[in-house]
């Protein structure tokens, strides 16, 4: 098994400029989750994702769409990429996501910059 | 709004002595608590979980407590190496019919020899 896989591994991109970072688990994982992590403010939840077709909103969502036609993949879209949005994005996932304290397996994560 | 705080940015100790990590949480009565260990330029690895009904838990060297009174959990290591030298990180559900979790801002643990 691969696990969760994320790519790119760094990025960087000009303000306005959009791009999608990808996140992929073979572990048929129902449970799928986007954060991000800044210096002192630690893991922050995005986006999360309970099976295909269904997503919600975490902690910080503005600035980010997601989507999940899969079990697999579950992309994260910056619509218009801002200086704020500079971090290290992870993609989690885990068994069930029906909060019965699945653990959850983090990808090597995405270093984003924007200028 | 939740919040969780870690006891210190970072605490630094002497090979073979017991590592304690605090983890302080308001506004919420979680169902469980997991702990996380995360190394530099790498994602969160699974550490233990601990229910709201269970005081301890042991795995190896590892030892986690819970007190939902005051709402707080202890993170031991003993007989600490400097292999164990990382960020660990709480976190606490946040929804009973999901997996959503909120994280504490991290405990990094330097183990000098």
């Amino acid at each position: 098994n691969a696990g969760v896989t994320q790519t790119p591994k760094f990025q960087v991109l000009k303000t306005g400029q959009s791009m999608t970072l990808q996140c992929a688990q073979d572990m048929n994982h129902e449970y799928m989750s986007w954060y991000r992590q800044d210096p002192g403010m630690g893991l922050r939840l995005i986006h999360y994702s309970v099976g295909a077709g269904i997503t919600d909103q975490g902690e910080v969502p503005n600035g980010y769409n997601v989507s999940r036609s899969t079990t697999e993949d579950f992309p994260l879209r910056l619509l218009s990429a801002a200086p704020s949005q500079t971090s290290v994005y992870f993609c989690a996932s885990s068994y069930s996501g029906r909060g019965v304290g699945n653990e959850q397996f983090f990808g090597p994560g995405t270093r984003l910059t924007v200028l | 709004s939740q919040k969780i705080e870690q006891n210190s940015e970072a605490l630094n100790i002497q090979e073979g002595k017991t590592a304690t990590l605090t983890c302080n949480y308001t506004n919420y009565s979680p169902a469980y608590l997991q702990w996380y260990r995360q190394d530099p330029g790498r994602g969160p690895v699974f550490l233990l979980l601990i229910r709201e009904n269970e005081k301890e838990k042991r795995k190896e060297r590892l030892k986690v407590t819970f007190d939902t009174t005051l709402k707080q959990s202890l993170f031991h290591i003993t007989a600490s190496q400097p292999a164990d030298s990382a960020t660990y990180l709480c976190a606490l559900d946040i929804s009973y019919n999901t997996d959503k979790l909120i994280f504490g801002t991290g405990t990094r643990l330097q183990v000098f020899p």
